[in-house]
């Protein structure tokens, strides 16, 4: 079965800091990427795509991308309160199926 | 602004009863998917389209089926509900390069 790990926290941070998410998958031939935030009784938000090895920046947010260790993950810069949410990350996994994959998620909590 | 919206926000049915859950999108995309999230299972894939009146299964189709008669409109049927339906049903729409957008999601109780 092809998979999407994360830790599922909670991850805790002070008010200011980076906050580091990570996840990994287990389909070498996975190509397109994705972070989603979403808040407690509300749908998943895009909030970051990456595609190609490297960092690409946003903002606050930092997605990174290892292929050759199949490992993807978020940075946020000067956390705030309004980022305690669950941070999903989710894959295209090469099965031809442009379903996302997702894990399980990493809830994050910034103290204030 | 991508726009998304399913019927209901929250609804509640009994055991057995046919559920429609319906999904409208204004993008002109042709991707269309539905997935449950459940706590400690995550977001499942139920079904998808990647065109009118096409459909595929996803990882957990059983006791669902959909409809899609008109391309910005993906119906997730759900035959004879059972409690172990119970759960938030979430339409997402997927655009160039293979991001997907969600809708606000339908809390559906089964009692």
């Amino acid at each position: 079965q092809k998979e999407v790990e994360q830790n599922s926290g909670p991850l805790s941070v002070p008010e200011g800091a980076i906050a580091s998410l990570n996840c990994t998958y287990s389909d070498r031939g996975s190509q397109s990427f994705f972070w989603y935030r979403q808040y407690s009784g509300k749908s998943p938000e895009l909030i970051m795509s990456i595609y190609s090895n490297g960092d690409k920046e946003d903002g606050r947010f930092t997605a990174q991308l290892n292929k050759a260790s199949q490992y993807v993950s978020l940075l946020i810069r000067d956390s705030q309160p309004s980022d305690s949410a669950t941070y999903l990350c989710a894959a295209i996994m090469d099965t031809g199926r442009r379903a996302l994959t997702f894990g399980s998620g990493t809830r994050l909590q910034v103290q204030p | 602004d991508v726009k998304v919206t399913q019927s209901s926000r929250y609804l509640v049915k009994r055991t057995g009863e046919k559920v429609f859950l319906e999904c409208v999108q204004d993008m002109d995309h042709e991707n269309m998917f539905w997935y449950r999230q459940d706590p400690g299972l995550g977001l499942r894939l139920i079904y998808f389209s990647y065109d009118v009146k096409m459909k595929e299964k996803g990882d957990i189709p059983e006791g669902y089926s959909v409809s899609r008669e008109k391309k910005e409109r993906f119906s997730l049927i759900l035959e004879s509900a059972s409690t172990n339906q119970t759960s938030m049903y979430l339409c997402a729409i997927g655009g160039p390069p293979n991001e997907q957008f969600f809708g606000p999601g339908t809390r559906l109780t089964v009692l």
